[in-house]
């Protein structure tokens, strides 16, 4: 069974550092074909996909967020980290970890259940 | 990196057909068959229903199909039911920019 969970802080003051652990089960980060992503959704918008870790440490960076975010994994401890710097209430959103299974299937397979993280002062 | 494009809102009668478009271009539905489609029920994760343009994972009930022409994409579901009123969105592989991946703005059905 396959399991993935999200943790971190469910608030967090503007300019700070925002530091999300996703913790899962079920699948190794060392399998060919096999990554990480994180999503977060704003209240009542769409999904966003923010950065993803591959099995051989390849890293993605959403384009409009690539200065600020950072992914790294520890596939001793079946962990993978995000790290969001200088937030601001717009960051405001519900964070998901998810595993993606590469080409040809492409496809974000299983969930984490979020974890809701607002930025105030 | 622009999202794919979606109807904000879908709606139907219980036992009736509906279709939800995403719209890409060249560089991602046009070319690649890696679309993805999710379900998310309000206040819950979402939740894989079709990837690579028309397979269902194991467990997705066959009333949800996916197709593709061009660049746009397109899921059905058929036999419409309450609990498919939901949240609906699209995902594609993408050569656009470096970052492989782009989801759609997503589809809110609601059943009449």
């Amino acid at each position: 069974q396959i399991t993935l969970k999200e943790s971190g802080p469910t608030l967090v003051k503007p300019t700070e550092t925002l530091t999300l652990t996703c913790a899962f089960s079920g699948f190794s980060l060392t399998t060919f074909g096999v990554g990480v992503g994180w999503i977060r959704q704003p209240p009542g918008m769409a999904l966003e996909l923010l950065a993803l870790i591959y099995w051989d440490d390849d890293k993605r960076y959403s384009p409009s967020l690539k200065t600020r975010l950072t992914i790294t994994k520890d596939t001793s401890n079946n962990q993978v980290v995000l790290t969001l710097t200088n937030v601001d209430p717009v960051d405001t959103a519900t964070y998901y970890c998810a595993q993606l299974l590469g080409r040809p299937r492409s496809s974000f397979d299983h969930w984490g259940q979020g974890t809701l993280v607002t930025v105030s002062s | 990196q622009s999202a794919l494009t979606q109807p904000a809102s879908v709606s139907g009668s219980p036992g009736q057909s509906i279709t939800i478009s995403c719209t890409g271009t060249s560089s991602d539905v046009g070319t690649y068959d890696y679309v993805s489609w999710y379900q998310q029920h309000p206040g819950k994760a979402p939740k894989l229903m079709i990837y690579a343009v028309t397979n269902r994972p194991s467990g997705i009930s066959s009333r949800f199909s996916g197709s593709k022409s061009d660049n746009t994409a397109s899921l059905t579901i058929s036999g419409l039911q309450a609990e498919d009123e939901a949240d609906y969105y699209c995902s594609s592989y993408t050569t656009s920019s470096s970052f492989p991946y782009v989801f759609g703005t997503g589809t809110k059905v609601t059943v009449l």
